[in-house]
């Protein structure tokens, strides 16, 4: 079956630093990767998604870049903030099965004032 | 998000035990789904609805039954609790297959002694 693998599982950056979280997925047909935040407490919010149809996005500190040949996607966060600490979570879909996302282990990032 | 709303927020029960969660969405999706989130294991998909006439088995329903009692509810069952079934349990929902996004709840963190 599919699968999506994470990288790292824990990230810790100083305040002001980029991180990175990569995303490698199994099934060359998947065609959408969100990105989710989850807070403490919270449950995941979408915070940015691609299409395969694009190479990358970006919306104010943060994008998403997608390789399709090697079939992996990473997000990165620039001029990090202690807001940003949360736990994220990639995922993969293919069609024609939209509902269903195969997600990934999970970041747990931490931004260090 | 408030606009999906899941009861009880934390659990505690004893082996055999049958558990009812709640999940109630406010959003006029069609779309809900049960998942299971295990730390370094992500969010593995449990049960899914497309209408309320319609109940699929995701990747991991041994165990679990759930009932669709109306458009805006989708309940998850524990006929008898045992103590890996320990885990933190969300509720989502979506548009359908316009729209890829998921939209989840606070979570229910149960735990089974």
């Amino acid at each position: 079956g599919e699968n999506v693998e994470q990288h790292p599982s824990t990230l810790s950056v100083q305040e002001g630093d980029s991180a990175v979280i990569k995303c490698t997925y199994s099934d060359s047909a998947s065609n959408y990767f969100p990105w989710y935040k989850q807070e403490l407490g919270k449950g995941p919010q979408l915070i940015i998604d691609i299409r395969s149809n694009v190479g990358e996005k970006k919306d104010q500190r943060i994008a998403v870049t997608l390789n399709k040949t090697a079939k992996h996607f990473s997000l990165h966060i620039t001029e990090t903030q202690p807001e940003d600490s949360a736990v994220y979570f990639c995922a993969a879909i293919k069609p024609p099965g939209t509902y269903k996302y195969i997600f990934g282990t999970g970041t747990r990032l931490k931004v260090l004032a | 998000d408030a606009d999906v709303t899941q009861t009880p927020r934390n659990r505690i029960t004893k082996t055999g035990k049958r558990i009812m969660l709640e999940c109630s969405q406010t959003k006029g999706h069609d779309r809900m789904y049960w998942y299971r989130q295990d730390p370094g294991l992500g969010l593995r998909l449990i049960y899914y609805s497309f209408d309320v006439k319609d109940i699929n088995k995701g990747e991991i329903s041994d165990g679990y039954s759930v009932s669709r009692q109306a458009q805006a509810k989708f309940s998850l069952s524990l006929e008898s609790a045992i103590p890996n079934q320990t885990a933190l349990y969300f509720c989502a929902t979506s548009v359908g297959p316009a729209e890829n996004i998921q939209y989840f709840g606070a979570g229910t963190r149960l735990s089974v002694l």
